[in-house]
């Protein structure tokens, strides 16, 4: 899951096991969600988004589900490879109450891919 | 298309010092935004800009200053450099809709590669 701090949490995954990654965020409200893939070096990369008027989105290898219950996202990636390997991270947006655009952004989780 | 283009990829200043990073997205994106990222932290939205001539503080502003003169470009330019601004700054863009859409639809940021800066 994701935490504030100077180390991220690890998950440590062996190459073709499922991976589920985890997201708690706060705010009620938010209707708007999307997991971020960042490798060392690099930018956020888009993987998969999904609307509060859903519960679940598939897209490839990934899976997002969302429980507006308990404020709670998660990501599960299908097959592990050694090219998952890098930081995942959820993004929040409520519109209208935030402006267009403005996401709250999670610290992020380490997956580890092991041969 | 390139996408979201930041420059430099690398910085090193002096405290005191100034400078402007570049970014530029090729995308038409109306919206553009400025966000740092530290160790351990999630990504704080530092400025943000929802098309030419409009730019509006975000969550962490101060000793940052931004423009837009054109859709395309969006620099953020550092004042007087403290050893508080060391750190990863990545610009981000996404399209935006008419108002009537807004509240059915979102689009997710894309983000350049970043550029990491020093203040010693």
């Amino acid at each position: 899951g994701e935490s504030v701090g100077l180390h991220l949490p690890t998950l440590s995954v062996q190459e073709g096991d499922n991976s589920i990654i985890n997201c708690a965020y706060s705010n009620s409200a938010s209707d708007y969600f999307i997991w971020y893939k960042q490798e060392s070096g690099k930018g956020p990369q888009f993987i998969i988004d999904i609307r509060s008027n859903m519960d679940k989105r598939q897209g490839q290898r990934v899976t997002v589900l969302l429980n507006k219950t308990v404020k709670h996202l998660s990501l599960q990636i299908a097959a592990t490879q050694p090219g998952d390997s890098a930081v995942y991270f959820c993004a929040e947006n409520s519109f209208p109450t935030d402006s267009w655009g403005k996401f709250q952004f999670g610290a992020g989780t380490q997956v580890v891919v092991t041969p | 298309n390139a996408g979201v283009t930041q420059t430099p990829k690398f910085q090193v200043l002096k405290t005191g010092q100034s400078m402007t990073l570049q970014c530029a997205q090729d995308m038409n994106h109306e919206y553009m935004s400025w966000y740092r990222q530290d160790p351990g932290m999630g990504l704080r939205l530092i400025h943000y800009s929802v098309g030419a001539g409009i730019t509006d503080q975000g969550e962490v502003p101060n000793g940052y200053n931004v423009s837009r003169s054109t859709t395309e470009d969006f620099p953020l330019r550092l004042l007087s450099a403290a050893p508080s601004q060391t750190s990863v700054y990545f610009c981000a863009s996404s399209y935006s809709l008419p108002a009537s859409q807004k509240g059915s639809y979102n689009s997710p940021l894309h983000f350049g590669n970043g550029t990491r800066l020093t203040v010693t």
